[in-house]
């Protein structure tokens, strides 16, 4: 059974930093890209970026270029969201899911995690 | 303000055939692949169809997609009460570099 499951979740001050993580089982993450999407409280879903399966390519939502970095440890079966200066508009659950895989036809958001909240608040 | 324009409600009585459409550009869904997803209250979304018209393992063939050339639309046939849920559309957009998603379309099951 595929499951992807992020954590690292939790309250932090404009400003300040937080580091989410998303993990695999069920399928090695290593022959996958991710997705990173967000939800912020009664509002739609926000692509906010994605890693390929090598890490070779990476692409950014303007809204967080700049501020977040993705990364991916496949040694420890693992994709990161690094938050910095985090703003109050940046408040929202946060969802890691799967790109394409690594050569092969792919249903890209097939798998999604449970989500992750993010409150950003003073 | 959406990349990708959909309607913000949308509603049918059981049986009935529901139709939610989504406006985007060149850059996007008239030259990328579209996505519709639905979202249950509380839930993860959930992809219902990919690549235009693909449905995936398990999703009931009462869900179509198609597309023309900036527009895609998402039918739903025989309405059923389960169906009540939030739907969304997007696309790889070639000019900016990112997904975009379509704002959501409420459907109700009336």
């Amino acid at each position: 059974q595929v499951q992807l499951a992020e954590s690292g979740g939790g309250v932090v001050q404009p400003g300040r930093s937080l580091r989410l993580s998303c993990a695999a089982s069920g399928f090695t993450l290593s022959n996958y890209g991710i997705h990173w999407v967000r939800q912020a409280p009664g509002k739609g879903l926000e692509w906010v970026a994605g890693i390929s399966f090598d890490g070779g390519d990476i692409y950014y939502a303007d809204s967080v270029k700049g501020r977040f970095t993705i990364s991916r440890d496949n040694s420890k079966n693992t994709v990161s969201l690094e938050m910095n200066s985090l703003r109050i508009e940046d408040t929202a659950v946060y969802y890691c899911a799967n790109a394409a895989q690594r050569g092969m036809a792919t249903i890209e958001f097939e798998y999604w995690g449970q989500g992750a909240l993010v409150s950003v608040s003073s | 303000q959406s990349v990708l324009t959909q309607p913000p409600s949308a509603s049918g009585t059981p049986g009935q055939w529901v139709s939610i459409s989504c406006s985007g550009s060149t850059s996007n869904i008239g030259s990328m692949y579209v996505y519709w997803f639905q979202q249950l209250p509380g839930t993860a979304p959930k992809v219902v169809i990919y690549n235009n018209n693909q449905r995936p393992s398990g999703v009931p063939d009462r869900f179509s997609g198609s597309k023309s050339g900036t527009s895609a639309s998402l039918a739903i046939s025989g309405l059923r009460s389960e169906d009540e849920a939030d739907y969304y559309c997007a696309a790889w957009d070639g000019s900016l570099n990112s997904w975009v998603f379509g704002g959501g379309t409420k459907v109700t099951v009336l």
